[in-house]
C-alpha cells in the first residue's frame, strides 16, 4: 500500500526561525511529489517536484526532493505568523491511477 | 478563473437524513477528486472522475455513499442515510491531465458536515 510519511506532526517556532517539514514516502512508480499549505479551509497548492535535487524556491520557501532516499523537505526561512499552518505532502504515481496519496501533515504553528 | 466551487459551506444533519454535496471543477480540468479530512485520519481518496467517469471508487466507505459526474461541469456526493461517524470536511478538487503538462490539484473550499 502507498503510504506518505510527514514529521514533525507538529513543531511551535518564533517568528524569525527557519523550519525544516520532512515527507517521506514508499510508493509504487513514483511520479511527482506535492506539497499544500493548509489554513483553515482548501489546502493550497506551494510545489510539485518531479526530479531529484533541483530545488524549487518561492520567495522564504523552498523545497527539494530525493528520489534515491525518497524523501523531500520542505524549507521555510525567517518564518512569519501568516505561515502558521498545516503543511501537506502528497504523491502521485505513475500508471493509470491518477490518485494522489497524502500523508498527514505537519501543524505550524509560528509565535511572534 | 473562480476556481472549484462546493456547496453547501456548512450542512448540519440528523442521523438517518440523506445529504447531497455539490461541487463545480474548474473548467477545462478532466479530473475530479472527492476527498474527506478528519483529525484521525487525515485527507483520504474518496472516489475520482475521469471525463466524467468513476475511475477509481476504492475509498468509498460503504453503500452508503455515492457519487455522480453527469457533465464536465457538475459532480455530487450524497450519503444515505447518514450516520455520525460521516462528520468531517469533504474537499472536492480537479486537475488537467495533458500528455506533457500535469496541473496540480486544485481544491474547493470544503463542506464541513455534522451528522448528530
Amino acid at each position: 500500500e502507498d503510504k506518505v510519511v510527514q514529521s514533525p506532526l507538529s513543531l511551535v517556532v518564533h517568528e524569525g526561525d527557519t523550519v525544516t517539514l520532512n515527507c517521506s514516502y514508499e510508493v509504487t512508480n513514483f511520479r511527482s511529489l506535492l506539497w499544500y499549505k493548509q489554513e483553515k479551509k482548501a489546502p493550497t497548492f506551494l510545489f510539485m517536484l518531479t526530479s531529484s535535487g533541483i530545488e524549487k524556491k518561492s520567495g522564504r520557501l523552498s523545497s527539494i526532493l530525493d528520489k534515491k532516499e525518497l524523501f523531500s523537505i520542505l524549507n521555510i526561512t525567517a518564518t512569519q505568523t501568516g505561515d502558521s499552518a498545516v503543511y501537506l505532502c502528497a504523491v502521485i504515481t505513475q500508471g493509470g491511477s491518477e490518485k494522489l496519496v497524502f500523508g498527514k501533515g505537519t501543524k505550524l504553528t509560528v509565535n511572534p | 478563473d473562480a476556481g472549484v466551487i462546493q456547496s453547501p459551506r456548512h450542512e448540519v444533519t440528523e442521523m438517518g437524513q440523506e445529504v447531497t454535496l455539490r461541487c463545480k471543477p474548474i473548467s477545462g480540468h478532466d479530473y475530479l477528486f472527492w476527498y474527506r479530512q478528519t483529525m484521525m485520519r487525515g485527507l483520504e481518496l474518496l472516489i475520482y472522475f475521469n471525463n466524467n467517469v468513476p475511475i477509481d471508487d476504492s475509498g468509498m466507505p460503504e453503500d452508503r455513499f455515492s457519487a455522480k459526474m453527469p457533465n464536465a461541469s457538475f459532480s455530487t456526493l450524497k450519503i444515505q442515510p447518514s450516520e455520525p461517524r460521516d462528520s468531517a470536511v469533504y474537499f472536492c478538487a480537479s486537475r488537467f491531465r495533458g500528455s506533457s503538462y500535469n496541473s496540480p490539484l486544485h481544491f474547493g473550499n470544503g463542506t464541513r458536515l455534522t451528522v448528530t
